[in-house]
């Protein structure tokens, strides 16, 4: 079955760009499924960042959009995550998730913490 | 946006009881609503979609229902392995947005 597994740096120095992979395995990115970024900041709920289709559609959170990019890595069967301009506020729990009417497989999370 | 707001955020419960979570939407969303259960340091387990689906492997005393713009997710018989934090989603106009969550925890 699907899994998937997030990678990249977990400290972030403020004014600096998050960058996480998520590398997926088992299955195909190119399958008809959208490919979710989702965060959780220290003991709150969770936050949608974005999601993005083989064919390099993607839709953003309207909160984060200016600051996010999500690309896709077909030969590599990956899909990233950038987000610019950190501040201590962007430190959480980083998921990364297949949409497949709602978010049904999901990676075990990757925490990133922002800090100089 | 839409705004999901779930009631209790916190509930107190004994193993076997019922449960019962709701969650309200901002505006209607048709049955786009999904919920999952999460345990510490976990991710999040997907148990109902589409607002009354139920996923496969998870146990048939998990329940959804509700369209619109108001939802419930029910545990008929509380089981020590339901303790966790349950969170509503929605799926509208190209966006996802999460419930703050509900903790369940032992009584």
């Amino acid at each position: 079955q699907v899994q998937l597994q997030e990678s990249g740096p977990g400290l972030v120095k403020p004014s600096g760009t998050l960058s996480l992979t998520c590398g997926v395995s088992g299955g195909s990115i190119s399958s008809s499924n959208w490919w979710s970024w989702v965060r959780q900041p220290p003991g709150k709920g969770l936050e949608w960042i974005g999601e993005i289709y083989h064919t390099g559609s993607t839709n953003y959170n309207p909160s984060l959009k200016s600051r996010v990019t999500i690309s896709v890595d077909k030969s590599k069967n990956q899909f990233s995550l950038k987000l610019s301009s950190v501040t201590a506020a962007d430190t959480a729990a980083y998921y990364c998730a297949r949409v497949k009417g709602a978010m049904d497989v999901w990676g075990q999370g990757t925490t990133v913490t922002v800090s100089s | 946006d839409i705004q999901m707001t779930q009631s209790p955020s916190t509930l107190s419960a004994s193993v076997g009881d019922r449960v019962t979570i709701t969650c309200r939407a901002s505006q209607s969303i048709g049955r786009w609503l999904a919920w999952y259960q999460q345990k510490p340091g976990k991710a999040p387990k997907l148990l109902i979609y589409q607002a009354s689906s139920l996923e496969s492997g998870v146990p048939s005393r998990f329940s959804g229902s509700g369209s619109g713009t108001e939802f419930t997710l029910t545990i008929s018989s509380l089981q020590p392995d339901d303790f966790a934090t349950y969170s509503c989603q929605q799926y509208n106009n190209y966006s996802w947005t999460f419930g703050q969550g509900t903790k369940v925890e032992i009584k």
